[in-house]
């Protein structure tokens, strides 16, 4: 079966433009997870969805950034005036049914913001 | 915040030699979990040691977690140089709801030369 696939795999952008990356999680699965990860850094949290609601947004940076998942697959990370700091590898996660499972990785969108 | 830390930095050994890579972290966790990285794009699962668990196994991978230090191990067995990426360790900590959150480490780079 197909694993989580991310769209782009690279996005470059200027500052000040709003961008958005894609996940497909893979099939099935309930639960899913964006991360940021910089440079020489492991992933940092972002955001947690169990289903089409968003369970802990704890780790988005600010209100610039959003994501929706509105049918409970597919999932939408939306990130508004972007700043050159936002320059990161943007991964996907997801697991079956919520975060005590396994979590499955896509490769990423990898986003520079000029 | 990155909870877990990974020890050392980066490693460079021979294909045949064992690496061992160490993980600290800093507060309760309920599972520790082991990643791999190449070329800085997705992560793919390795091995889940569970807080009640001592010693893990998979094929060339033995994972160790001492609660009471606070810190884990992998060991790779037997190095090949398709075993080149970083190797990351992510504490799961549980928060509200029952659920689960992922907490990475910033990793170990491993090279082994052929």
């Amino acid at each position: 079966g197909a694993g989580v696939s991310q769209t782009p795999s690279n996005k470059v952008t200027e500052k000040g433009k709003y961008v958005e990356l894609r996940c497909d999680p893979i099939s099935g699965h309930t639960a899913l997870y964006w991360y940021r990860q910089s440079l020489g850094q492991g992933p940092e949290f972002l955001i947690y969805f169990q289903g089409t609601g968003a369970a802990d947004d704890s780790g988005l940076p600010n209100d610039r950034f959003f994501a929706v998942r509105p049918e409970g697959s597919v999932s939408t990370l939306k990130i508004q005036r972007t700043e050159r700091g936002d320059s990161a590898v943007y991964l996907c996660a997801s697991s079956l049914h919520d975060s005590t499972d396994t979590q499955y990785f896509g490769p990423g969108t990898r986003l520079t913001v000029l | 915040s990155q909870q877990g830390e990974e020890d050392p930095q980066a490693l460079s050994i021979q294909e045949g030699e064992n690496a061992t890579m160490n993980c600290s972290y800093k507060t309760s966790i309920n599972n520790l979990q082991w990643y791999r990285q190449n070329s800085g794009r997705g992560l793919v699962h390795l091995i889940l040691i569970r807080s009640n668990e001592r010693e893990k196994h998979s094929g060339r991978l033995r994972v160790t977690l001492d609660t009471s230090k606070k810190s884990s191990s992998l060991l790779i067995t037997a190095s090949r140089a398709a075993d080149t990426a970083s190797y990351f360790c992510a504490t799961g900590l549980k928060y509200q709801g029952g659920s689960e959150k992922l907490v990475f480490g910033k990793g170990t780079k491993l090279t082994v030369n052929p």
